[in-house]
């Protein structure tokens, strides 16, 4: 499996933008790259993915570097409900068997 | 709600012995994930059903088990347990395998084996 590289924690103050980076430089050209997070006491939820353009949802935007080696995911503006922990996932969209696999993420903490 | 029931959503229980819980999928979905989540280990793999078959299997112990009903709803057997197993055990569903918008997850079952 692709690996990918988060920061282990990373702070952001309320009603801030926050830009979560993920570092993936052996993707595959059918890998997408996924994004969940993780409520405390919460089973993982999906954000976003993508493959190669910039996608935006109604949760956060997804830029992906023009190489495809990096990505970063933003909240366009930050709230408490937002501390979590946030996984950023590679999967092989041409292997219909493979399954999601989560590193240890990125925990956010949000300041009032 | 996410959609995917799980229960119970608490379990106690001593060493030795043997527990199932439950997975009810998103109303459609035709596959159930199965995913241990310990303090120490983060959140791993454990089995994979497709429309009532085994499709997958991940770092999943031999004491442990799991079946897929033709309801579609899903029970994983913990069985021997140790105080090792103590953990957030996870259910996902998807629509198919490979689904590219990838799995809603439940709530989790948190068992504590004492």
């Amino acid at each position: 499996d692709a690996k990918t590289t988060q920061p282990n924690s990373m702070e952001s103050n309320e009603e801030e933008p926050v830009h979560l980076p993920c570092n993936h430089s052996t993707i595959s050209g059918t890998d997408y790259i996924h994004w969940y997070r993780q409520l405390p006491s919460q089973g993982p939820e999906y954000v976003i993915h993508g493959l190669t353009s910039n996608v935006n949802n109604r949760m956060a935007s997804l830029a992906i570097a023009e190489d495809r080696k990096s990505s970063t995911l933003i909240l366009h503006r930050a709230t408490l409900r937002d501390a979590a922990v946030y996984y950023c996932i590679l999967r092989d969209e041409e292997n219909y068997g493979q399954n999601f696999v989560f590193g240890p993420g990125t925990r956010l903490s949000v300041l009032p | 709600d996410s959609g995917v029931t799980q229960t119970p959503k608490h379990l106690i229980t001593a060493t030795g012995q043997r527990v199932t819980l439950r997975c009810s999928p998103r109303s459609g979905d035709l596959s159930v994930y199965w995913y241990q989540q310990s303090l120490d280990q983060g959140l791993q793999f454990l089995i994979q059903y497709y429309n009532g078959e085994e499709r997958a299997k991940g770092n999943i112990l031999e004491r442990f088990s799991a079946q897929q009903f033709p309801d579609l709803h899903s029970e994983l057997n913990l069985s021997s347990l140790e105080l090792g197993d103590s953990a957030l055990y996870f259910c996902a569903s998807s629509l198919w395998t490979g689904d590219q918008y990838g799995y809603t997850f439940g709530s989790g079952t948190r068992l504590t084996v004492v």
